[in-house]
């Protein structure tokens, strides 16, 4: 069946960098799109980034924009979220989701249990 | 602020029918059919409910629907049972940069 699992949240101070990884399994990887969603603590859903199946596109929300990087190591099964800079208000848990369908990045259908990232000093 | 907008909070009692609403623009909800809703208990992760305006996963209750008119997109949820109780989230594919917008949220509340 479908799993991602998140890792690689923890405490870090405020510039500070860290990255998130996402291990995929129980289907082929490379055929789909993948997102990082986050949520900060009491609040909603803010979707953060998104790679297409085949790795040529990424996009970012403008407030992680130039800061956080998205990638893809489709050998590992695995997407990858690097956070520079950190700063307080990046503080929440952060979903690693698999689009519904393959080859399209629209429709969030599969999402890992997350891991929280905490920013303070 | 979140990019589409939906109401903080509806309530109804079982065996009812609610319907969440979420607006946006011609750049999003109103110019494709790319419309998702989600549903989040407390401390899980989200689950699709429905995609591409109006289609159910397998698996996901037919107790689910949704529509959409011009820039609003709606979910409705008929006959409410207690399970139901949840926060919603409505997402759409945007043509700006971003590529994809949130709503904030509405808590469902079975009363």
């Amino acid at each position: 069946q479908v799993q991602l699992v998140e890792s690689g949240g923890g405490v870090v101070q405020p510039g500070r960098s860290l990255r998130l990884s996402c291990a995929a399994s129980g289907f082929t990887f490379s055929s789909y799109g993948f997102h990082w969603v986050r949520q900060a603590p009491g609040k909603g859903l803010e979707w953060v980034s998104v790679m297409t199946y085949d790795g040529h596109n990424e996009y970012y929300a403008d407030s992680v924009k130039g800061r956080f990087t998205i990638s893809r190591d489709n050998s590992k099964n695995t997407l990858y979220l690097q956070m520079n800079s950190l700063r307080p208000e990046d503080t929440a848990v952060y979903y690693c989701a698999r689009a519904f369908m393959t080859m399209v990045t629209r429709s969030l259908g599969y999402w890992g249990q997350g891991t929280l990232v905490t920013v303070s000093s | 602020q979140s990019a589409l907008t939906q109401p903080a909070s509806v309530s109804g009692s079982p065996g009812q029918s609610i319907t969440i609403s979420c607006t946006g623009t011609s750049s999003d909800v109103g110019g494709y059919k790319f419309v998702s809703w989600y549903q989040q208990h407390p401390g899980k992760a989200p689950k699709l409910m429905i995609y591409d305006v109006s289609n159910r996963p397998s698996g996901v209750s037919n107790r689910f629907s949704g529509s959409k008119s011009g820039n609003t997109a709606s979910l409705t949820i008929s006959g409410l049972q207690a399970e139901d109780e949840a926060d919603y989230y409505c997402s759409s594919y945007s043509s700006s940069s971003t590529l994809e917008v949130f709503g904030g949220g509405t808590k469902l509340t079975v009363l």
